[in-house]
C-alpha cells in the first residue's frame, strides 16, 4: 500500500534555511502536496507540484521532487518565527485518494 | 466569506454516546471528505463522498456514519462502536476529486 514518511522533528534558526524530507512509495502519484498546520487549526495547503515537474518556487518556497527516488522536499528560505508549524507532505494517488506523511514539526528557534 | 467550518470546536463525549460533527462549505464543491489526525501519525480517511446522497468508506470507517442530504453540508457521527474516538477530526472539500483538498479548521474529540 502506499506509504509516505517523513521525520518527526526539525529545529533551525531564524534566518536560516530549513529543508523538510518526505518519501513515497506510489509510482502512480500524480500531485504531491505540502500542507501546513499550526497548532490546534487545520491544515493550510502551501504548495503542491505535479508528478512530472521536478522544482517549483514560490516566494519564500522551493519543492523539489525527484521521482526516481520517490523523495520530495521543501525548502523554506530565510525561515521565521512564524514558520513554526507541523508541516505534512501528501502524495494523491490514481484514485484521487490523498496520503499523508506523519508531518515534521518545524521549531524556529529565536 | 467562502471556506469550510466546522462546529464545535471542542467536543466532549461520554461513554456509550454518540455524537454528531459538523462540516459546512459555501465553495460550491461537489467533493467532501472527513479525515482522522492522532499525535504523530498522518491523516487518515474515515469518509468521502463525491455527490450528494452518495458516500465511500475510506480506511477508518468502522464506528464512524455519515449522510451528505446537502451539497454544503456532511455530518460525521462518532458511534458508541467507535472505542477510541479521542483524536482531532478534519473535514475537507474539493470542487471535484481531481482538485486540491481545503481543510476546515477541525473539531477536537474528547472522551469523558
Amino acid at each position: 500500500g502506499e506509504d509516505v514518511e517523513q521525520s518527526l522533528f526539525l529545529s533551525v534558526r531564524e534566518g536560516d534555511s530549513s529543508v523538510i524530507n518526505c518519501t513515497y512509495t506510489d509510482s502512480s502519484s500524480t500531485y504531491l502536496y505540502w500542507y501546513k498546520q499550526e497548532p490546534g487549526a487545520g491544515l493550510q495547503l502551501l504548495t503542491y507540484i505535479f508528478s512530472n515537474m521536478d522544482m517549483k518556487q514560490d516566494q519564500r518556497l522551493t519543492v523539489l521532487l525527484n521521482k526516481k527516488d520517490k523523495h520530495l522536499s521543501l525548502r523554506i528560505a530565510d525561515t521565521q518565527t512564524g514558520d513554526s508549524a507541523i508541516y505534512f507532505c501528501a502524495e494523491k494517488t490514481g484514485a484521487n485518494n490523498l496520503f499523508f506523511g506523519t508531518g515534521t514539526r518545524l521549531t524556529v528557534i529565536p | 466569506d467562502g471556506g469550510i467550518t466546522q462546529s464545535p470546536k471542542y467536543l466532549f463525549r461520554k461513554e456509550g454516546q454518540n455524537v454528531t460533527l459538523s462540516c459546512e462549505q459555501n465553495l460550491n464543491h461537489d467533493a467532501m471528505y472527513w479525515y482522522r489526525q492522532d499525535p504523530g501519525q498522518g491523516l487518515r480517511l474515515i469518509y468521502y463522498s463525491q455527490i450528494v446522497n452518495d458516500f465511500q468508506k475510506g480506511d477508518i470507517a468502522e464506528g464512524y456514519s455519515v449522510s451528505r442530504e446537502k451539497k454544503e453540508s456532511f455530518p460525521l457521527t462518532v458511534t458508541s462502536a467507535q472505542k477510541n474516538p479521542t483524536a482531532f477530526y478534519l473535514c475537507a472539500s474539493n470542487r471535484d476529486r481531481q482538485e486540491t483538498q481545503y481543510f476546515g479548521p477541525g473539531t477536537r474529540l474528547l472522551v469523558l
